[in-house]
């Protein structure tokens, strides 16, 4: 059957509250970076990303921070809403988009 | 938008059978095509690349033998699992990757669950 593996971290949030999801990236030579949400059972939906000559990117509620010098990326939902729980997983995507290397994911429940 | 399908969504099937999963770009030509395996709680773990015309490039530690990958067309890539036995039960992804336009972006499949019983 299957492993049983790894349980995802789960960041708890109050409706309305905002969320930080957070995500260390590993090589210093991806330039592309893209934050996905997964609900159960279905594929990965993109939301956001961010180019590595940027630190910074807004859409509608969410925000990705990119920090290039500790390889970090962050997700902020703003004004969580029961329908943003999900698991959330990074990106990071090398120069000739030849590969697409997922973090571990965050498992994010908002409470009602 | 960029539309992937993937079919069939869940399959059932008995030890030692083969199943075959379909991975289709809807309104693009996907050159490259992507196939994850995710197993519960964890992320998603690229199995091979997917080339339209040429051999697919495995990751290391997947068999090539069991995990058949066939890029045909530049619309189609299939994942056969060859005899399949408990142990390969998983959600399978796939990911196209649309070049066309200003910019590059993977999309992804809906995912297949596969049950081996």
């Amino acid at each position: 059957g299957e492993s049983v593996g790894l349980h995802l971290p789960t960041l708890s949030v109050q409706e309305g509250d905002n969320s930080i999801i957070n995500c260390a990236y590993s090589n210093s030579a991806s330039d592309y970076f893209i934050w996905y949400k997964q609900e159960s059972g279905k594929g990965p939906q993109f939301i956001i990303d961010i180019r590595s000559n940027m630190d910074k990117r807004q859409g509608q509620r969410v925000t990705v921070l990119l920090n290039k010098t500790v390889k970090h990326l962050s997700l902020q939902i703003a004004a969580t809403q029961p329908g943003d729980s999900a698991v959330y997983f990074c990106a990071e995507i090398d120069g000739g988009y030849q590969k697409v290397t997922f973090g571990t994911g965050t498992k994010l429940q908002v409470i009602p | 938008g960029a539309v992937v399908s993937q079919h069939p969504s869940r399959v059932i099937c008995k030890s030692g059978t083969s199943v075959k999963i379909e991975c289709r770009s809807l309104d693009f030509q996907a050159t490259t095509m992507f196939w994850y395996r995710q197993f519960p709680k964890q992320s998603l773990m690229l199995m091979a690349t997917s080339n339209e015309g040429s051999k697919a490039t495995y990751e290391q530690g997947v068999e090539k033998d069991k995990f058949l990958i066939n890029h045909a067309s530049l619309t189609l890539s299939t994942l056969t699992v060859t005899s399949a036995h408990p142990e390969d039960s998983s959600f399978y992804i796939c990911s196209a990757i649309d070049r066309g336009g200003t910019s590059t972006e993977a999309f992804f499949g809906q995912g297949t669950r596969l049950t081996v019983v």
